[in-house]
C-alpha cells in the first residue's frame, strides 16, 4: 500500500528566507505527484504537477523536483512572504490497477512571519 | 470561471441519522472524487466517478457509505446511521477528462459534525 510521509510537519520561518518541503513515498510506480496548498477553511489549491517523466517542474517562486526512483519530491520556496503561511500537501497518483484516487499526505503547516 | 461547489458548507448532526452531502463540479468535467479529510488522518480517497459510473469505490469505509452521480454532474454523498468517528471534512474534486496526468480541482469542503 502507498504511503506518503511529509516533513516537517510544521515550520516557521521569517519573511524573506528560502525553504524546502520534503515529500517521500514507499511506491515508486507512480503517474505524477502534486503538490497542494490549503488555506483554513478552505479547499485545495494545485500548485505544481509533475508527471512521473519528469524531473522538476517551476511556477513563480516555486520549484518542485521528483526523484521517482528514491521516492522522493522537495518543494522548494524562493523568498518567502507572509501570504505564504498555509498547509502544503503531497499527493501521488499510483500506476496500475484500479486506484484513481490521489493519496496524500499529512501535510506541512507553514508559517512565514512578517 | 466557476470552481467546483460543495453543499452544505458545515453540517452538524446526531448520531444516527442520515446526511446528504452534494458537489457540483467545474462544468464539463467527466471525472469525480470524494476525499475526507480527519483530523489527524489526513486526506483519504472515498471514491471516484467517471460521468455516471463509478468504477472505484475501494475507498469507501463502510457499507454505510454510498454515491451516486446524475446526469454526469452532480454528485451526493449519503452517510447512513452517522457515528461520531465520520466526523471529518468532505472534499470533492473534478477534472476535466479521465486521464491520469489530470489536475484534479478540489472545492472548499463540507464540514460534518456528527454529536
Amino acid at each position: 500500500k502507498q504511503e506518503v510521509t511529509q516533513i516537517p510537519a510544521a515550520l516557521s520561518v521569517p519573511e524573506g528566507e528560502n525553504l524546502v518541503l520534503n515529500c517521500s513515498f514507499t511506491d515508486s510506480a507512480i503517474y505524477n505527484l502534486q503538490w497542494f496548498r490549503q488555506d483554513p477553511g478552505k479547499g485545495l489549491t494545485s500548485l505544481l504537477l509533475i508527471q512521473s517523466s519528469q524531473r522538476e517542474q517551476t511556477s513563480g517562486r516555486l520549484n518542485a523536483s521528483l526523484d521517482k526512483s528514491s521516492g522522493r519530491s522537495t518543494l522548494y520556496i524562493a523568498a518567502s512572504q507572509p501570504g505564504d503561511s498555509a498547509t502544503y500537501l503531497c499527493a501521488v497518483r499510483i500506476a496500475g490497477g484500479g486506484a484513481d484516487g490521489l493519496t496524500f499526505g499529512k501535510g506541512t503547516h507553514l508559517i512565514i512571519q512578517p | 470561471g466557476a470552481g467546483v461547489s460543495q453543499s452544505p458548507s458545515n453540517k452538524v448532526t446526531e448520531k444516527g441519522k442520515d446526511v446528504e452531502l452534494r458537489c457540483d463540479p467545474i462544468s464539463g468535467h467527466t471525472a469525480l472524487y470524494w476525499y475526507r479529510q480527519s483530523l489527524g488522518q489526513g486526506l483519504e480517497f472515498l471514491i471516484y466517478f467517471q460521468g455516471n459510473s463509478a468504477p472505484d469505490k475501494s475507498g469507501l469505509p463502510s457499507d454505510r457509505f454510498s454515491a451516486e452521480r446524475t446526469g454526469g454532474s452532480v454528485s451526493t454523498l449519503t452517510i447512513q446511521r452517522t457515528q461520531q468517528e465520520d466526523s471529518a471534512v468532505y472534499l470533492c474534486a473534478s477534472s476535466l477528462v479521465r486521464s491520469r496526468a489530470d489536475t484534479q480541482y478540489f472545492g472548499p469542503g463540507t464540514r460534518l459534525t456528527v454529536l
